[in-house]
């Protein structure tokens, strides 16, 4: 069964650092997103991404954040310079045409030190 | 506007009973309403998902009922397991918008 992947499952970063996470989609998927969940609380968009470019961002996407889809199968998030508070479980996800069904992958655990 | 509210947030039933989970939305634009189901350390999994054009889905012993008047849809799970024990996440979108998700409901479902 196709499924969305993140690595690193686990990623220890000092404050100030710059943190790419990675994610590669659905093969046939051409909507995808970023999410983020702090612990124990809600599932929170972060951006939207679709032919090519966002299709829209949270408040929380702010200048730290960027994304890229470098060859056009990986999907990455860049933080640029992390804070205390962007320590979370961040989750990529996929849907395919129609928008709906989305899978979402195992998560990459972000702390920040 | 854009929220899906959600409740209870947490729930504790015996094996075998039906925990119910409601979900409440405002916008009248969203089309597509799925559950996802979550377990500690995981991603979110779809469980099933629901379109305003039935009042009722079923899959399995999971089934959602949606009432498009109150603007509400509830998850049901029949004959509960305490592997059912998971948090569940109600969502909603439209077209090719981002899904919005409810604040979750942790279930515990003991023997």
């Amino acid at each position: 069964e196709p499924e969305v992947t993140q690595t690193p499952s686990h990623q220890v970063t000092q404050m100030g650092q710059e943190v790419i996470l990675r994610c590669v989609p659905i093969s046939n998927h051409l909507y995808f997103y970023w999410y983020r969940q702090i612990l124990g609380q809600k599932v929170e968009f972060l951006v939207s991404f679709y032919n090519n470019e966002i299709s829209e961002k949270s408040e929380i996407f702010d200048d730290q954040f960027s994304v890229e889809r470098p060859d056009g199968s990986n999907f990455t998030l860049k933080i640029r310079s992390t804070k205390l508070e962007d320590s979370a479980m961040y989750f990529c996800a996929s849907a395919g045409p129609r928008n709906t069904e989305a899978f979402f992958g195992q998560g990459t655990r972000l702390t920040v030190v | 506007q854009q929220q899906v509210k959600q409740s209870p947030q947490s729930l504790i039933v015996q094996k075998g009973g039906i925990p119910i989970i409601n979900c409440a939305y405002e916008n009248t634009a969203f089309d597509y309403f799925p559950w996802y189901q979550q377990f500690p350390g995981k991603g979110p999994a779809l469980l099933i998902a629901i379109r305003p054009d039935v009042s009722e889905k079923k899959e399995g012993r999971f089934t959602i009922s949606f009432n498009k008047s109150a603007k509400q849809f509830s998850l049901h799970i029949m004959d509960s397991q305490p592997g059912d024990s998971a948090t569940y996440f109600c969502a909603a979108n439209r077209g090719n918008t981002p899904f919005v998700f409810g604040k979750g409901t942790r279930l515990s479902v003991i023997a």
